[in-house]
């Protein structure tokens, strides 16, 4: 159980369009889902967290206008990455958490190609 | 401010020996820390994972220990396996926020 899929699994798109990567909770009901971003051989660091139904939580440096996250359900988040550019080309990953103690689950990631 | 540091970038052990993986924090109000396994171009997979109760915490080959005083874990694999080979990352959180600070990772490479 706990499974969480993402999609596309790669992407790569030309500088100024928007990709939308989606995160679903397959097996459970996600109340937090959470967005990542892996530069390379760095660690992962948390963009934004969004509870379904409400508006997400951006950690600071991350522009909510260039990244619009929508947890529309209680098994599905998306990322919007507006007018992408090259320093936008990055993996990304997100977990989703059931609402238990610390549990989060993790996605396969996504990884973004900005030429 | 890198609240959750892994100092060692790399680790090479045999096979049958064990390796330890270190990670030390800065933030006393963590209370819950986890040890995630990743593999390039795939997201984490939990291994293992220990309260601020416990001192140690064991789960077949994978034992990890905590010393709260040191703010330091490390997480133990006993005997490891080429299968090992891969990204370690622990992470901390405080309980009730959901989350996450990761560390930096240690690239564990278990040689036949």
């Amino acid at each position: 159980g706990a499974v969480v899929s993402q999609h596309p699994s790669r992407v790569i798109c030309k500088s100024g369009t928007s990709v939308k990567i989606e995160c679903r909770s397959l097996d459970f009901q996600a109340t937090t889902m959470f967005w990542y971003r892996q530069f390379p051989k760095k660690s992962l660091m948390l963009m934004a967290t969004s509870n379904e139904g409400s508006k997400a939580t951006y950690e600071q440096g991350v522009e909510k206008d260039k990244f619009l996250i929508n947890h529309a359900s209680l098994t599905l988040s998306t990322l919007t990455v507006t007018s992408a550019h090259p320093e936008d080309s990055s993996f990304y990953i997100c977990s989703a958490s059931p609402g238990t103690y610390n549990e989060q689950f993790f996605g396969p990631g996504t990884r973004l190609t900005v030429l | 401010d890198q609240q959750v540091k892994q100092n060692s970038p790399s680790l090479s052990v045999q096979e049958g020996r064990i390796s330890i993986l270190n990670c030390d924090y800065t933030n006393s109000m963590f209370d819950y820390f986890l040890w995630y396994k990743k593999y390039p171009a795939e997201g984490p997979t939990f291994l293992i994972s220990i309260s601020s109760i416990k001192d140690k915490n064991e789960d077949g080959r994978f034992t990890v220990f905590l010393n709260k005083s040191a703010k330091h874990l490390s997480l133990h694999i006993v005997p490891s396996q080429p299968g090992d080979s891969a990204v370690y990352f622990c992470a901390a959180t405080t309980s009730g926020t959901y989350k996450y600070i990761f560390g930096t990772g240690t690239r564990l490479k278990v040689l036949a």
